[in-house]
């Protein structure tokens, strides 16, 4: 079964608040993303991990900070976030290593952030 | 550097219609395209792909064709449902200078298919 599985579906914070998001899979993927969604935009790449190392991170703040504590797991820790990283958070995953894939990604279904 | 550009929406269409979204892109090396489709309230799914010249994706009555000469990946449904109603979105991955695994997606196209 296909499935990349993300918590909470909702999340509202204060801008003082420490609050994480996790993503799960089980179908054995090596590398997992974390893409941020505004809405009617296309997602945007944060960060990438590729046999659990961190392999790409694309200028994300550090208010952003990503965790892959095993293979199956990945994590966004959020702290002193602002009113503008409100968004969907999105986490994927791909059957091959980030430099041999071609593309084609498993999406969770997100975690919608609201940000007071 | 690579880049994807996809009509703008919203397209709405009656049921049964015929639905063409335009997609063109600009890349070096050897890109895949992929169409994904995210429908109200969801993630991305991923819709149909192809990855090198001439192939042609399908999938639940979508195709989309890689033509390398006009460098486009034009996504088509004969017959369109309700159910069909979602963001549909171009994206490129595979072998580019840019890439190395990552998707440049295109802005999305949102269509309305009404009964």
């Amino acid at each position: 079964d296909t499935e990349v599985t993300q918590t909470p579906k909702h999340l509202v914070m204060g801008m003082t608040n420490k609050k994480s998001l996790k993503c799960e899979q089980h179908m054995g993927h090596r590398a997992m993303y974390w893409y941020k969604q505004k809405a009617k935009k296309p997602p945007e790449l944060m960060f990438v991990y590729s046999y659990e190392k961190l392999s790409i991170n694309e200028s994300v703040p550090s208010r952003f900070s990503p965790e892959c504590p095993n293979s199956s797991l990945l994590n966004l820790h959020l702290h002193a976030l602002q009113p503008e990283d409100s968004a969907l958070y999105l986490c994927a995953s791909s059957p091959r290593r980030v430099q041999s894939n071609t593309g084609e990604l498993f999406f969770g279904e997100g975690s919608r952030l609201t940000v007071l | 550097g690579d880049s994807v550009t996809q009509m703008e929406g919203p397209v709405t269409l009656s049921e049964e219609a015929f639905l063409t979204i335009n997609c063109t892109y600009t890349a070096t090396g050897y890109p895949s395209l992929f169409w994904y489709v995210q429908y109200p309230g969801e993630g991305l799914q991923l819709l149909l792909k192809a990855t090198k010249a001439d192939d042609k994706g399908s999938n639940k009555g979508f195709e989309a064709t890689y033509r390398k000469e006009t460098t486009s990946f034009h996504l088509e449904k004969g017959s369109v449902q309700v159910s069909d109603s979602a963001v549909y979105f171009c994206a490129l991955g595979g072998r580019t200078t840019d890439s190395w695994g990552k998707l440049q997606f295109g802005a999305g196209t949102q269509v309305v298919v009404t009964p």
